[in-house]
């Protein structure tokens, strides 16, 4: 079974563009979070989608956004991209109980 | 508020002793309470989890964690550790898995 799959694993922005990460979740997992992890805050919960709804939020601005689609593939977006958005992101799917993590997308904003 | 203390930044140990991680957690209800494991460059590899029963769980890789509900901890143990456990360690607690807090992590470093 393909655990889960995040794309690109790295990319370099600069200030003010923006970027789409996306996530294919384990098969048969509806539900996907997803998280920023940085050396000073550490991991910090973005949001979680269940069957393309938005179920949970975390505290960021309105900057971030994301969506589900039906086949549970998820994308995270981050407009007009700060410094402090450099981060590595991680998305995780569900099933029950267990949340398995994908490698994550490393997001580099010179 | 809810939040997750892990008091160690860093720990070092040898190869072939014991190891215990701290964790500690401020939670309004009894909450799922979980220990992640990420090695450089990864994701994270859940450990082992605790819902409800008995207070000792059993992960992988020889771990095992106690919830002691009088003293809000969730420490994580290990009676030999080997150099591949060198890693950064994670306790995690929420009221289910849609929404995890996270500690702030413990960096293990083993010595031969």
């Amino acid at each position: 079974k393909a655990g889960v799959t995040q794309t690109p694993r790295y990319l370099i922005k600069t200030r003010g563009q923006q970027v789409t990460l996306s996530c294919s979740p384990i098969s048969g997992h509806r539900s996907v979070s997803w998280y920023q992890q940085t050396p000073g805050q550490g991991l910090q919960f973005l949001f979680e989608y269940f069957s393309e709804t938005q179920r949970n939020k975390g505290n960021f601005p309105g900057r971030f956004s994301g969506r589900q689609f039906s086949n549970s593939r998820s994308e995270m977006n981050v407009s007009t991209l700060e410094l402090g958005d450099s981060a590595l992101y991680l998305c995780a799917s569900s099933f029950t109980g267990e949340l398995f993590f994908g490698e994550g997308s490393r997001l580099t904003v010179l | 508020a809810q939040s997750v203390t892990q008091p160690d930044i860093h720990i070092t140990v040898s190869e072939g002793a014991s190891l215990e991680l701290r964790c500690n957690y401020s939670y309004g209800a009894t909450p799922y309470l979980f220990w992640y494991v990420q090695s450089p460059g990864q994701g994270l590899q859940l450990l082992l989890k605790y819902f409800s029963g008995d207070t000792l769980v059993q992960g992988i890789k020889g771990f095992e964690a106690e919830f002691k509900r009088s003293q809000s901890s969730f420490n994580l143990r290990k009676p030999s550790v080997h150099w591949s456990d060198a890693a950064e360690y994670f306790c995690a607690v929420g009221e289910n898995t849609d929404k995890l807090i996270f500690g702030t992590g413990t960096r293990l470093q083993v010595f031969p």
